[in-house]
């Protein structure tokens, strides 16, 4: 069965610090995969995307992502983490030929100051 | 351009009561689909729609019904509420050529409708 795994539900760091979040899929098919940020109270926008080319994929507020086949994952990275960073993130996967995604449970982000 | 919309943003019902949430999009996008965003389970797909007329369930359809009758609206209709449809509802929308599904677009969420079911 398909599913997407954020092993961790919350994170903390301090400003400045790095930051790495995990996701694995498991999807037998090309996945197509995403994160996504969520502010409190608002809906989910779009960190970015990878379908194809390029296994280190840049998105926006100065997040990055890599894809790894042989590990099934697709960890988002930032190098330093400002306040404004503090909110839930969400990995997904596109099932091709389903027309459905699916999502993770999500890490809640929590930025020292 | 007002991207995804949806009414209202807080809802009590009472169980056995009926009540529709409302989406609305204005980018002309084909692709719509509902979530239900619960605590520690994430999102998780209730109906989704790839035109007017064309609808499908998700992962969790029970205790729901959609219609769409123009590509703009896509309405959520809970015929008789339970309390375990207490949850957060989002709307969103993809710009996708739905004549193919390889679900590699963007989706485009609305701010999301809290509803508690008493």
């Amino acid at each position: 069965a398909q599913s997407v795994t954020q092993p961790d539900i919350h994170i903390t760091v301090s400003e400045g610090a790095s930051l790495e979040l995990r996701c694995n899929y498991s999807y037998g098919a090309t996945p197509y995969l995403f994160w996504y940020v969520q502010s409190p109270g608002q809906g989910l926008q779009l960190l970015l995307k990878y379908f194809s080319g390029d296994t280190l994929v840049q998105g926006i507020k100065g997040f990055e992502a890599e894809f790894k086949r042989s590990q099934s994952s697709f960890n988002l990275r930032k190098p330093s983490v400002h306040w404004s960073d503090a909110a839930e993130y969400f990995c997904a996967v596109g099932l091709s030929g389903t027309y459905k995604y699916i999502f993770g449970t999500g890490t809640r982000l929590k930025v020292l100051a | 351009n007002a991207g995804v919309t949806q009414t209202p943003k807080f809802q009590v019902l009472k169980t056995g009561q009926s009540m529709t949430l409302q989406c609305a999009q204005d980018m002309n996008h084909e692709y719509m689909s509902w979530y239900r965003q619960d605590p520690g389970m994430g999102l998780r797909l209730i109906h989704y729609s790839v035109g007017a007329g064309i609808t499908d369930q998700g992962e969790v359809p029970n205790g729901y019904n959609v219609s769409r009758s123009t590509t703009e609206d896509f309405p959520l209709r809970l015929l008789s509420a339970a309390p375990s449809q207490t949850s957060v509802y989002f709307c969103a929308s993809s710009d996708q050529d739905v004549r193919y599904s390889r679900q590699q677009e963007t989706q485009y969420f609305g701010p999301g409708t809290r509803l508690l079911v008493l």
